[in-house]
C-alpha cells in the first residue's frame, strides 16, 4: 500500500523555467514532509522540508507547498538549472512515532539547456 | 559531525551466492538505522529498520535479513541471492531532528 505517491515518473523542463513536482499522500496523520534529490549511483540528499503547521517553506530556488486538506505537496524550482536534473523523492512521516519515513516512487526531472 | 559509510559501492554476485553489505555511522549514538532498496520503477522501498542493538524490524518479507551487532553498525545479508535481489541498496540513519541521512549506496547486480 503506497501511502505516498508521485504520479509523474518523469518531467522535462526548459532551463530557466519553473519545475513543479507533485506528491500526494493518503495518511492524514503525516505531519512532516521532506524532498530528497538523488543523482544516479548516489544516495539521496536532503533538499527541503515542511512541517504541517506551515503551508509554504522556501529555500533559495526551492519552495515546497503543502495543502493539508488535499493531502498534496509540491516542490517548485525556479529558475530550473541543468544541474537540477535528478530524481526527486518526496517523503512523509508522523513525527511523534519516531521518524519512519514513507517515500514516493520518485520523479525524474530533466532540465534542458 | 555525523557521517555514514556504506560499502561496497558496487557488487556483482552470482545467483545463489551469499551477500553482506555493511553500514556504519560515526558521530552519533543510538541512531535509528534503515536499509532501503531502490529498484527500477519502484522508488525507495524500506527493507529493515533498527532502533537499537539486536533490534530489527522487517517491512517486507524476502530473501534478505539484517543484523545490528553494534550500536553504529548495520548489516544487510542474504544466504542465497536471487536475480530479483538486484537493485540499489541504501543505508540511512536519523537522529529524529532532521529526517534521514543516506549513505552513498551499493549497486548490486545478481547474475
Amino acid at each position: 500500500d503506497q501511502q505516498v505517491k508521485q504520479n509523474s515518473p518523469s518531467l522535462s523542463v526548459q532551463e530557466g523555467r519553473i519545475s513543479i513536482l507533485n506528491c500526494d499522500y493518503t495518511n492524514s496523520m503525516f505531519d512532516y514532509f521532506l524532498w530528497y534529490k538523488k543523482y544516479p549511483a548516489e544516495g539521496p540528499t536532503f533538499l527541503i522540508s515542511i512541517s504541517s503547521i506551515k503551508d509554504k517553506n522556501e529555500d533559495g530556488r526551492f519552495t515546497v507547498f503543502l495543502n493539508k486538506s488535499a493531502k498534496h505537496l509540491s516542490l517548485h524550482i525556479v529558475p530550473s538549472q541543468p544541474g537540477d536534473s535528478a530524481v526527486y523523492f518526496c517523503a512523509a512521516s508522523v513525527e511523534s512515532t519516531g521518524n519512519q519515513f514513507y517515500f514516493g516512487t520518485g520523479t525524474s526531472l530533466t532540465v534542458i539547456p | 559531525s555525523q557521517t555514514i559509510h556504506q560499502w561496497p559501492a558496487t557488487l556483482v554476485q552470482p545467483v545463489g551466492s551469499p551477500l553482506s553489505l555493511e553500514c556504519t555511522v560515526e558521530g552519533t549514538s543510538n541512531p535509528n538505522l534503515y536499509w532501503y532498496r531502490q529498484a527500477a520503477g519502484r522508488g525507495l522501498q524500506l527493507l529493515f529498520y533498527s532502533v537499537g542493538i539486536g533490534q530489527i524490524s522487517s517491512e517486507v518479507p524476502q530473501n534478505l535479513s539484517a543484523s545490528r551487532p553494534q550500536d553504529r553498525q548495520f548489516i544487510l545479508s542474504s544466504k542465497k541471492l536471487l536475480l530479483s535481489d538486484s537493485g540499489f541498496y541504501l543505508c540511512a540513519w536519523t537522529d529524529f531532528n532532521y529526517g534521514y541521512t543516506f549513505g552513498s549506496g551499493t549497486r548490486l547486480t545478481v547474475v
